[in-house]
Formats: C-alpha cells, sequence, structure tokens
C-alpha cells in the first residue's frame, strides 16, 4: 500500500525558532509536493521537488528531497505568526495516472 | 489568471437530500481533480478527469456519487443520496498536464453539512 507519513502531526512553537517537519514515502516516485492550507481555505502550492537532493527556498521556508531515503523535509527558520497553517506534503506515482497520495498533514502553530 | 472555482462554498441539507457542485477550472488546464476533504485529513481523490474523459474513478462511491465534465472545461459532482458521513469539504484542483502529474492548483471548497 502507497504510504505518506508526516511527522510531528501537531507542532507549536514560539517565534524565532527553527523546526523542521518530516515527510516519508513508501514507494518510488516522480515529484514530491508541499502544500499549506489555511484554517477554513483551500490548499496552495509551496513547493515541487523533482530530483534527489531537490532543495527549494522561499522566505523562511525551505524545502528538500532524498529519494534514496524517501524522505523530504520542510525547514523553517525563525518562525513568525504567519506561517501558522497546516502543511501537507504530497507524492504522485506515474503507474496510478500521477494520483497524489497525501500525507495526514502537520498542523503548525507559532506563538508570539 | 483566474483560479478554480467553486460553488456553493456551503451548503446545508438533509441525509437522503440531494446535493450538486459546480467547478470551473484554470483555462487551458487539461486535467480536473475533485478530493473529499474530512477534518483534520488530508484530500482524498473522488474522481480524475482529462479534458471530458475519466482517468481514475477508483475511489468514487459511485452508488451514491456521480461527477461529469462536459465539453472539457467545467465540471459537476452530484451526490445522491447523501448520508451524514459526506459532511466533508469537496475541493476542485486542475493541472496543466494532460497526463495528469505535476502541480494542482486548489479551488475554494465547498463546505458541505449533512444533518
Amino acid at each position: 500500500e502507497l504510504k505518506v507519513e508526516q511527522n510531528p502531526l501537531f507542532l507549536s512553537m514560539q517565534e524565532g525558532k527553527n523546526y523542521t517537519i518530516y515527510c516519508n514515502y513508501s514507494t518510488t516516485s516522480d515529484r514530491l509536493y508541499w502544500y499549506r492550507q489555511d484554517p477554513g481555505k483551500s490548499l496552495e502550492s509551496l513547493f515541487v521537488l523533482l530530483s534527489n537532493g531537490a532543495v527549494k527556498q522561499e522566505g523562511r521556508l525551505m524545502a528538500s528531497l532524498d529519494t534514496k531515503a524517501r524522505l523530504s523535509t520542510l525547514h523553517i527558520t525563525a518562525a513568525v505568526h504567519d506561517l501558522s497553517a497546516t502543511y501537507f506534503c504530497a507524492v504522485d506515482v506515474s503507474d496510478s495516472n500521477y494520483q497524489l497520495i497525501w500525507g495526514a498533514g502537520t498542523k503548525l502553530i507559532i506563538k508570539p | 489568471e483566474a483560479g478554480v472555482a467553486q460553488s456553493p462554498r456551503y451548503k446545508i441539507i438533509e441525509k437522503r437530500q440531494s446535493v450538486a457542485f459546480w467547478c470551473n477550472p484554470i483555462s487551458g488546464h487539461a486535467t480536473l481533480y475533485w478530493y473529499q476533504q474530512i477534518l483534520g485529513q488530508g484530500p482524498k481523490l473522488l474522481i480524475q478527469f482529462q479534458n471530458n474523459g475519466v482517468v481514475d474513478d477508483s475511489q468514487l462511491p459511485k452508488d451514491r456519487f456521480s461527477a461529469e465534465r462536459l465539453k472539457g472545461v467545467d465540471s459537476t459532482l452530484k451526490i445522491q443520496p447523501a448520508k451524514l458521513e459526506d459532511s466533508a469539504v469537496y475541493l476542485c484542483a486542475s493541472s496543466p498536464r494532460a497526463g495528469g502529474g505535476g502541480t494542482q492548483y486548489f479551488g475554494p471548497g465547498t463546505r458541505l453539512l449533512v444533518l
């Protein structure tokens, strides 16, 4: 069974701190995605990681991919309150019409 | 560029009633997806269209759910009859790639409450 596991599922942290969200997946995948979802809102694409060793950064968020370990990380640097949201990772599988397999999400609360 | 549009945004119905949701994808996007998202979970794919053909509907409860994408543009998702467990957010997404894959762009969703 294809699985995508995120941890932690819930994270409460103080502004200014650094932290990492982990995303493990169980099968070979072509692409890994990170999305953000604010409460009551839809999903917003953050990053697409295409190859082993890929690293993408935007603002205080940096995502990386290790295809050999089947692991992606989303690192938050010097967190600010505006980054409070739920973060999902997802992988697509070419032999399933590129269907996205989603993690359960990491709910991040950043306290001022 | 306009994003994915969905309507209605909210719907409250009683069980055994029917309901329909509408989605207009980003112009030119070949692939359209309907997802169900239950509170606290990731989205679950219900159906994937490429243009106006169904690519994957393996997780669509076909005894009560139906979907169509006429002329390869707009799509509707219908539930008839609704059950309590259908209470969820229904998300529509589109992507430009004809074969699936690539970034999916999501609409605002329709929140359905079945009483």
